[in-house]
């Protein structure tokens, strides 16, 4: 496997289901970044793990749990979701924020649909 | 507050004609990187250049190029001779370097290109 990878690629859940997404990089990265793009929106940042540091933005529900268990994995937990949080979900990772080499690259992502 | 603006949300053109896609942004900072990327009906952003605010000069990848100019906030996109394969929607993205360790990447609200054969 090469690059960034994602799996399920497509998932279908009821509002009280808890499942997981994963993602892994192969590229040697220290960072890792779960985004979220729903029809007629830009990119919505969610998460970020860069080293031993995560950042989240505020306004994420609780109902998403990250976990980032070493520098090549990461997961997106998912409880009693609703069927707005109905979208894609793209992984990507990069070298350390911050420095010149900070390009991220993206998975091919996760079609995520809520009953 | 970094903002980055893809006026354009859907473009069609024929099979070889030449397109380009505009991005317009802005930033407080005067250290900043530019970026593009191309998402294919399959979903991944690809990761096509990116550009750092020093770095003025135009760039061109066979079939690609794009126009940097500080001057208008803007970092354009050009397909030349553009192709089929080339349908995807486009997103123009800005990475401020003062937002700290965890930079951020804004991106734009994408253009969908349409190549009709």
């Amino acid at each position: 496997e090469t690059g960034v990878t994602q799996t399920p690629r497509h998932l279908v859940m009821g509002m009280t289901n808890k499942k997981s997404l994963k993602c892994e990089q192969h590229l040697g990265h220290n960072a890792m970044y779960w985004y979220k793009q729903s029809a007629k929106k830009p990119l919505e940042l969610m998460f970020v793990y860069s080293l031993e540091e995560r950042v989240e933005n505020n306004s994420v529900p609780s109902r998403f749990s990250p976990e980032c268990p070493n520098s090549s994995h990461l997961f997106l937990h998912l409880h009693t979701l609703q069927p707005e949080d109905s979208a894609l979900y793209l992984c990507a990772s990069s070298q350390v924020p911050g420095t010149s080499t900070d390009t991220q690259y993206f998975g091919p992502g996760t079609r995520l649909t809520v009953l | 507050a970094q903002k980055v603006t893809q006026a354009q949300t859907e473009i069609s053109v024929v099979e070889k004609e030449d397109v380009t896609l505009d991005c317009v942004y802005e930033t407080r900072d005067t250290t900043y990187y530019l970026f593009w990327y191309k998402q294919p009906p399959s979903g991944e952003l690809v990761f096509l250049i990116r550009r750092n605010s020093f770095d003025e000069q135009n760039e061109i990848s066979g079939r690609y190029s794009w126009n940097f100019q500080k001057s208008t906030s803007s970092f354009n996109f050009t397909i030349t001779a553009s192709q089929v394969v080339d349908s995807a929607v486009y997103f123009c993205a800005l990475s401020e370097v003062s937002s700290g360790s965890a930079r951020q990447l804004t991106f734009g609200s994408g253009t969908q290109l349409t190549v009709l054969p």
